[in-house]
This record gives C-alpha cells, sequence and structure tokens, in this order.
C-alpha cells in the first residue's frame, strides 16, 4: 500500500529565512506524482508544486523548489526566503498511475513565520 | 467564477437529519472528488467521480454517505442521519484529466459541517 509521512508536525522559522519540509513516500508503482499544497488558516487547499518521477531535474515555483531524491523515497519541500503569509499546513500528497489521480495525503505540517 | 465553488460554507445540523453538499467544479474537469477533513487531520479520501460515474467509492465511511454527479458537472454529497462523527470540513477538488497522475487537483474552499 502507498504511504505518505510528514514527521515534522509543526515548526517555526524567521521571516526570511529557508525552511525544507520533510515528506517521504512508499510505493511500489514506478509512476507517481508528488505535489505540495499549502492550507491556511482560511480553509482553502493550494496547490504550490509538482513533481513527477520522471522527472529528471527538481521542480521549482518561485520561491518553492522541491528536493525529489527518488532512491531515498523523499520529496523535500524547500520554501526560501520566508514571509509572514508562509504561515499555514503544509501537505506532501502523491498520486500513482494505478490509481488515476486519486490524491493520498501526508499528516501534515504546521510552519509558523516568526518576524 | 474560476475556481471551484461549494456551498453552503457552513451548516450546522442536528444529530439524525440529512445534509445535501454541493460542489460546482471548474468548468471543463471532468474529474471530481471529495475529500474529508476532521479538525487538525489530514485529508482523507471519500468518492472521486469521471464524468457521472463513479469509479472508486472506496473511502465512504459508511451507507449513509451518497454522493452523485449530475450533467459531468455539480455534485452533491449526501449524509443521512448523521452523526457527530460526521463534524467535519468536506472538501471538493476538481482536475483537467482523471487517470492521469500529474494533474493537480484544485480544491473548493470547503463546506464546514457540524452536528450537534
Amino acid at each position: 500500500a502507498q504511504k505518505i509521512t510528514q514527521t515534522q508536525p509543526g515548526m517555526f522559522v524567521q521571516e526570511k529565512e529557508a525552511v525544507t519540509l520533510d515528506c517521504t513516500y512508499d510505493t511500489s508503482d514506478p509512476s507517481y506524482g508528488l505535489f505540495w499544497y499549502k492550507q491556511p488558516s482560511s480553509g482553502e487547499m493550494i496547490f504550490l508544486i509538482y513533481q513527477g518521477s520522471y522527472d529528471q531535474q527538481n521542480a521549482t515555483e518561485g520561491r518553492y523548489s522541491l528536493n525529489f531524491q527518488k532512491a531515498r523515497k523523499s520529496a523535500n519541500l524547500v520554501i526560501s526566503a520566508s514571509q509572514l503569509g508562509d504561515s499555514a499546513m503544509y501537505f506532501c500528497a502523491m498520486t500513482f498511475k494505478a490509481a488515476g489521480n486519486k490524491l493520498t495525503f501526508g499528516g501534515g505540517t504546521r510552519v509558523l513565520v516568526k518576524p | 467564477g474560476a475556481g471551484v465553488s461549494q456551498s453552503p460554507s457552513n451548516k450546522v445540523t442536528e444529530k439524525g437529519k440529512d445534509v445535501e453538499l454541493r460542489c460546482d467544479p471548474i468548468s471543463g474537469h471532468t474529474a471530481l472528488y471529495w475529500y474529508r477533513q476532521s479538525l487538525g487531520q489530514g485529508l482523507e479520501f471519500l468518492i472521486y467521480f469521471q464524468g457521472n460515474s463513479a469509479p472508486d467509492k472506496s473511502g465512504l465511511p459508511s451507507d449513509r454517505f451518497s454522493a452523485e454527479r449530475t450533467g459531468g458537472s455539480v455534485s452533491t454529497l449526501t449524509i443521512q442521519r448523521t452523526q457527530q462523527e460526521d463534524s467535519a470540513v468536506y472538501l471538493c477538488a476538481s482536475s483537467f484529466r482523471q487517470g492521469s497522475y500529474n494533474s493537480p487537483l484544485h480544491f473548493g474552499n470547503g463546506t464546514r459541517l457540524t452536528v450537534t
């Protein structure tokens, strides 16, 4: 069975510093996609970044980058130059070819950016 | 609007009553998903639709839960004889392509259901 693990329930980061959010996964399916979502206190789920299992390069989207280590089955999110508005819950999620694009989510990491 | 729309945004109901939650996906998105998020928890998959059919209902917690989709667009999630453990935020999402594992899901703002 597929499983997503986020080991950091919560963390503080100083404004303007970078923060890394950990995500590990377990699957036997060679074809999969990895996603990160942000959920502010307002409750909306905001898509941040995507990495495919066959992608050779790490994905980047503005201040977000994904440190994809396929052999270790990890897909850590790096947020550079943290801003107060980055305070939110962050969810790692993945889809598997065998399951179409039904997302399986990790438990989330709460990030609080300090001024 | 351009995004996924859910209504109502909040619903308070008495235990034992039936409720209907509505989702209007992004225009042109063929796949529609329902998730549930309990307080402080991650997202739990309930059901997804491709067009009007539901190939995967594996996440529905009990037979009190049902969902339908009509015209390949709007979906309703119905909970019969609500229980207090049904209290949660129900999130709907849509995506452009089902069966393509690199198509991100776009979520609505959810319906917060409280069963008293």
